[in-house]
């Protein structure tokens, strides 16, 4: 069974910070990793997504998300944070096989002024 | 073009009552997936759907039923609500093929007493 984790719950950094979400997985074969961004009383937006290549993934926004194999992590970063990134973050991986995506529970990112 | 819209966006049942929730997409998507999101849980699969009359069942399809008559809506039934069916759902759609991601909707506020 495939599996995510993302063991903060809330991530906080300054304006012009750079930002890091954590994230890591569990699937059999290789892996196809998404991250979402989720604002208040919306519903999930696609940021990125990892299928094959360059381990740096760039995606909306100026994000961009770092696949490490030996490591099984997919971490989102961003150089410099704005106020306006302050949602709720979730990972997400599905096999190539599948036809689920199974989520992390998902980080709150809050950054302030 | 408005995606994957939701209807209705809350409601209020009794326990044992009954209610569907409506989903429709106009981007011609193959895939519909069924969610729900509860707090530190991130999004669970309730069921999905590969196509035109088809459905399967995600990781918690219990007290819940679904059915995809026309490609466009993908409808998901309580038969006889229960408490711990109060939650908020989102519904998904996405492309045919193995690397598409998934598009969202608003999603629906449920509370059921």
């Amino acid at each position: 069974a495939q599996s995510v984790a993302q063991p903060e719950d809330q991530v906080n950094v300054a304006e012009g910070n750079p930002l890091t979400v954590k994230c890591t997985y569990s699937v059999s074969g290789n892996p196809y990793l998404f991250w979402y961004v989720q604002y208040p009383n919306r519903g999930l937006q696609f940021l990125l997504k990892y299928i094959t290549g360059d381990n740096l993934v760039k995606g909306s926004y100026g994000f961009e998300a770092e696949f490490n194999k030996s490591q099984t992590s997919f971490h989102l970063k961003k150089p410099s944070a704005l106020v306006s990134d302050s949602a709720l973050y979730f990972c997400a991986v599905r096999d190539y096989a599948g036809n689920m995506l199974t989520f992390g529970g998902g980080t709150r990112l809050m950054v302030k002024p | 073009n408005a995606g994957v819209t939701q209807t209705p966006k809350f409601r209020v049942l009794k326990t044992g009552q009954s209610m569907t929730l409506l989903c429709a997409q106009d981007m011609n998507h193959e895939y519909m997936y069924w969610y729900r999101q509860d707090p530190g849980m991130g999004l669970r699969l309730i069921h999905y759907s590969v196509g035109e009359g088809t459905t399967a069942k995600g990781e918690v399809p219990d007290g819940y039923n679904v059915s995809r008559l026309k490609k466009q809506n993908f409808l998901l039934g309580l038969e006889s609500a229960a408490p711990s069916q109060t939650s908020v759902y989102f519904c998904a759609s996405r492309q045919g093929g193995g690397l598409s991601e998934q598009f969202f909707g608003p999603g629906t506020r449920l509370t059921v007493l």
